[in-house]
């Protein structure tokens, strides 16, 4: 699976979106963009994923650039409750899904 | 419907005795996942199971740990004996892979070797 970059740590104000960049300029075609985050003490959560055109669900967006090389994860409104480290993970699925291989992510701090 | 149970949440032992986790995964998913995450490291792949085989365990310690997935449901990950260097967040994940689908994580199992 291709590698991924990401910043250790971004702030941001509650209320205002988070911007989380990604870097993936190895990735294949058929690997897929995947973005988890981890609240203290607990298990990796799913945000969302994408393959090549931009996605949106109830948490978050994902915005994919058209060359595929980076991403971005974007928080429309950020809470204390979005604290926490985001994964942005690239992931192949030829039939049968990969594993999930997590880097060190990137460490959002939400403040008042 | 239930997410992916881990059990114990909690466990401390001595080091060189035996230890075992516990994963109930959701119901209808083929794949599991245990991974290991050490304190402010990303988690690590152990073993992936596909149904009952294990399809990727290259990165399993196999002198001290051991792992089953019994008629492909549940799942146990053992360490004999436990070192200090142990001392971790055991994960679970499982996921419905006919498609490139998220992989859902339970709470984890932290284990502490004294």
């Amino acid at each position: 699976d291709a590698k991924t970059t990401q910043p250790p740590s971004m702030d941001c104000a509650e209320g205002r979106a988070a911007n989380l960049p990604c870097n993936h300029s190895t990735i294949s075609g058929n690997e897929y963009v995947y973005w988890y985050r981890q609240i203290h003490s607990q298990g990796p959560q799913y945000i969302i994923h994408g393959l090549k055109n931009n996605e949106t669900n109830e948490m978050a967006s994902l915005i994919i650039t058209e060359d595929r090389k980076s991403s971005t994860l974007i928080l429309p409104h950020a809470t204390l409750r979005d604290t926490a480290v985001y994964y942005c993970i690239v992931r192949a699925y030829t039939g049968t899904a990969s594993k999930l291989t997590f880097g060190t992510g990137t460490r959002l701090q939400v403040t008042l | 419907e239930a997410g992916v149970v881990q059990s114990p949440r909690y466990k401390i032992i001595e080091k060189k005795q035996p230890v075992a986790f516990w994963c109930n995964p959701i119901s209808g998913h083929n794949t599991l996942y245990w991974y290991l995450q050490n304190l402010g490291q990303g988690p690590e792949l152990l073993i992936r199971y596909e149904n009952e085989e294990a399809v990727d365990d290259s990165q399993l310690p196999k002198d001290r740990f051991s792992a089953e997935r019994l008629k492909g449901v549940d799942s146990t990950l053992k360490i004999q004996p436990a070192e200090l260097g142990d001392s971790a967040v055991y994960l679970c994940a499982s996921s419905f892979d006919r498609g490139p689908t998220e992989a859902f994580f339970g709470q984890g199992t932290r284990l502490t070797v004294v």
